[in-house]
């Protein structure tokens, strides 16, 4: 199994560009995140997923889009790129959450560097 | 929101001694989950605790929960030089939301 996938690894972006952040995973959980994480500053939560279909802001979502059309798949996209957005992300999944404390797991981040 | 710290933000021993670190919390938790971080990777689950417990062991990891002071703690016994990454604590909410991480504990260990 290869258990969350993120794609593309690394990417380099110009101000005011667009792009989209593939996160697959193939453990049939119906929880998926995705996280910013930045120097000093841990793991920020930007939007989750309870399901296919449905998407939930976390503590930093604005300048960024999520769409979870199929239950295996959590994208994030950002519409007009900014250097503030230059972070690494990472996706994860969980079978629960919350109160049950599902066991989180992550891919292996994707490096995103606006300019 | 529920907000995280991590005591002490980096630690550096000697292979063979043990390390602690510590995660506080401000609000009700159901549960607490410890996470490891490789250098460059993604994070890896170690270990979780509820708040009915106050302690639990894996190998050579003891978690301890103290839900009176909104605290946790994660011993890493007899340490190894393949135990050098950053630790992190989750809070799992009373409520059906978000996940919370601490800040991290980044944690060297000398061969």
């Amino acid at each position: 199994n290869a258990g969350v996938t993120q794609t593309p690894k690394f990417r380099v972006l110009k101000t005011g560009q667009s792009m989209t952040l593939l996160c697959a995973q193939d453990m049939n959980h119906e929880y998926m995140y995705w996280y910013r994480q930045d120097p000093g500053m841990g793991l920020r939560l930007i939007h989750y997923s309870v399901g296919e279909g449905t998407t939930a802001k976390g503590e930093v979502p604005d300048g960024y889009n999520v769409s979870r059309l199929k239950k295996q798949n959590f994208l994030l996209g950002l519409e007009s790129a900014a250097p503030s957005q230059t972070s690494v992300y990472f996706c994860a999944s969980s079978y629960s959450m919350g109160r049950r404390g599902g066991e989180l797991f992550f891919g292996e981040g994707s490096r995103l560097t606006v300019l | 929101s529920q907000q995280g710290e991590e005591d002490p933000q980096a630690l550096s021993i000697q292979e063979g001694e043990n390390a602690t670190m510590n995660c506080s919390y401000k609000t009700s938790i159901n549960n607490l989950q410890w996470y490891r971080q490789n250098s460059g990777r993604g994070l890896v689950h170690l270990i979780l605790i509820r708040s009915n417990e106050r302690e639990k062991h894996s190998g050579r990891l003891r978690v301890t929960l103290d839900t009176s002071k909104k605290s946790s703690s994660l011993l890493i016994t007899a340490s190894r030089a393949a135990d050098t990454a950053s630790y992190f604590c989750e809070m799992g909410g009373t409520s059906y939301g978000k996940l919370t991480f601490g800040q991290g504990t980044i944690l060297t260990v000398h061969p």
